[in-house]
């Protein structure tokens, strides 16, 4: 069964303090592992796809890295509107294209 | 361009009421997918549809009843509501991509609330 852990829960920032989320998983053939964004009230916002062990995408302060067991979220500098909710899911192989998704790391950053 | 959409955005209901949670989306994704989200837990698949015609169970259908009669809707359907299915419920569509990895489009998401 793939199973994805989001750590910590809760994570409270000073402005321009960086970070990192962590999101460790199992899952029986990866083929991606996806970052979302999640406003309150909203549906999740896609950020990055990772498809292997050493690959890294960055948009704007956001970096994500992969490695065979986990993958990191690092946020440098953060600012307020950075605030959310970050989801963590993998997709394993099959034709369903089923994602299974963390319990989500809820970033607030302070002015 | 709309992207997915969802109707209603919020919802009461009475134990044992039915109702339908619509959803529509205009970028021809031929997967499409509805989750609940409960507060501190994960998104739960509840149904998926891989086209037109075909569906099947996700990880958490007990309750819920689906059907995709075109590629644009795929409507979720609830039978006899019971408080556990106080939730927010998330349609999402994607397109099948050679890499295999899918990229999920989310709806706004529907509060539905079983009293």
């Amino acid at each position: 069964e793939d199973q994805v852990t989001q750590s910590p829960e809760a994570l409270r920032l000073q402005e321009g303090e960086s970070s990192s989320l962590n999101c460790s998983y199992t899952v029986s053939g990866l083929r991606g592992l996806f970052w979302y964004r999640q406003d309150p009230g909203k549906g999740p916002e896609f950020l990055f796809t990772l498809y292997s062990a050493g690959e890294e995408k960055e948009k704007e302060r956001l970096k994500a890295t992969l490695t065979k067991k986990e993958s990191f979220l690092h946020i440098t500098a953060p600012k307020p509107e950075d605030s959310a909710t970050y989801l963590c899911a993998v997709q394993a192989g099959g034709s369903a294209r089923q994602l299974t998704f963390g319990s989500g790391t809820q970033l607030t950053v302070l002015p | 361009n709309a992207g997915v959409t969802q109707t209603p955005k919020f919802r009461i209901l009475k134990i044992g009421q039915s109702m339908t949670l619509q959803c529509t989306q205009d970028m021809n994704h031929n997967y499409m997918y509805w989750y609940r989200q409960d507060p501190g837990m994960g998104l739960k698949l509840i149904y998926y549809s891989v086209g037109a015609g075909i569906t099947d169970k996700g990880e958490v259908p007990n309750g819920y009843n689906v059907s995709r009669s075109t590629t644009e809707d795929f409507p979720l359907r609830l039978e006899l509501a019971a408080p556990s299915q106080t939730s927010v419920y998330f349609c999402a569509s994607s397109q099948d991509r050679p890499s295999g990895a899918n990229v999920l489009t989310f709806g706004a998401g529907s509060r539905l609330t079983v009293l």
